[in-house]
């Protein structure tokens, strides 16, 4: 079995500030995480991925993330947020080799001018 | 372009009309997928397929039907629509060990 918990549902930073939106995981076997980012009205676009390569992972747009097996999380960072980060990202896992994808509910991420 | 197509964009029916939400996909993917966007709730997935009429059950099964008759192809049926259907869906599709890409989304509505 598997599961994803992204722990805040909304979190709000200014533009030029470190960004952060935390993910743990639970899975029987090693997992492969994804972030997935959704921008209004828009289907969505992979941000980064881990499959037991590297546990720090860099993805599109200056975000990256670090598999922390010990504390099974997953979080998203970035070091300088802009307007255009302004979106709902998902955590998702799922077992390596596995097409069967399990989401987090998602974080909301505002961008304040 | 290597894209996942989804159509219609959106549509608005009534209760237990029948209709089709159809996906295709160009970049020859074994995979294909569909799920439902609620709010609070993330995606889940409501069936997918492995490969041409190989399709198996995800979280959220009930009241959908899908066929994989052709590989690029993986129509989502609602052969009796409910309000509680009303939701973004999404395809997607992928290769073995890699990430899915997902569709633009349908936005169904039920009355």
């Amino acid at each position: 079995a598997q599961s994803v918990t992204q722990l805040d549902s909304h979190v709000s930073v200014s533009e030029g500030t470190p960004v952060l939106l935390r993910c743990n995981y639970s899975s029987s076997y090693s997992p492969s995480l994804f972030w997935y980012v959704q921008h209004p009205n828009k289907g969505l676009q992979l941000l980064l991925k881990y499959t037991s390569a590297a546990t720090l992972v860099k993805g599109i747009n200056g975000f990256e993330a670090e598999f922390k097996k010990s504390e099974t999380s997953f979080h998203l960072t970035k070091p300088s947020a802009h307007m255009s980060d302004a979106a709902e990202y998902f955590c998702v896992v799922t077992l390596f080799g596995n097409e069967k994808l399990t989401f987090g509910t998602g974080t909301r991420l505002t961008i304040i001018p | 372009e290597a894209q996942v197509t989804q159509n219609p964009r959106y549509l608005i029916t009534v209760t237990g009309k029948k209709l089709t939400v159809t996906c295709s996909q160009n970049m020859n993917h074994e995979y294909m997928s569909w799920y439902r966007q609620d709010p609070g709730l993330g995606l889940r997935q409501i069936y997918y397929s492995m490969n041409v009429e190989v399709t198996d059950k995800g979280d959220v099964p009930e009241g959908y039907k899908v066929s994989r008759k052709e590989k690029r192809n993986f129509p989502l049926i609602l052969e009796s629509p409910s309000p509680n259907q009303t939701s973004l869906y999404f395809c997607a599709s992928s290769t073995l060990l890699n990430e899915q890409f997902f569709g633009p989304g349908t936005r169904l509505t039920v009355l």
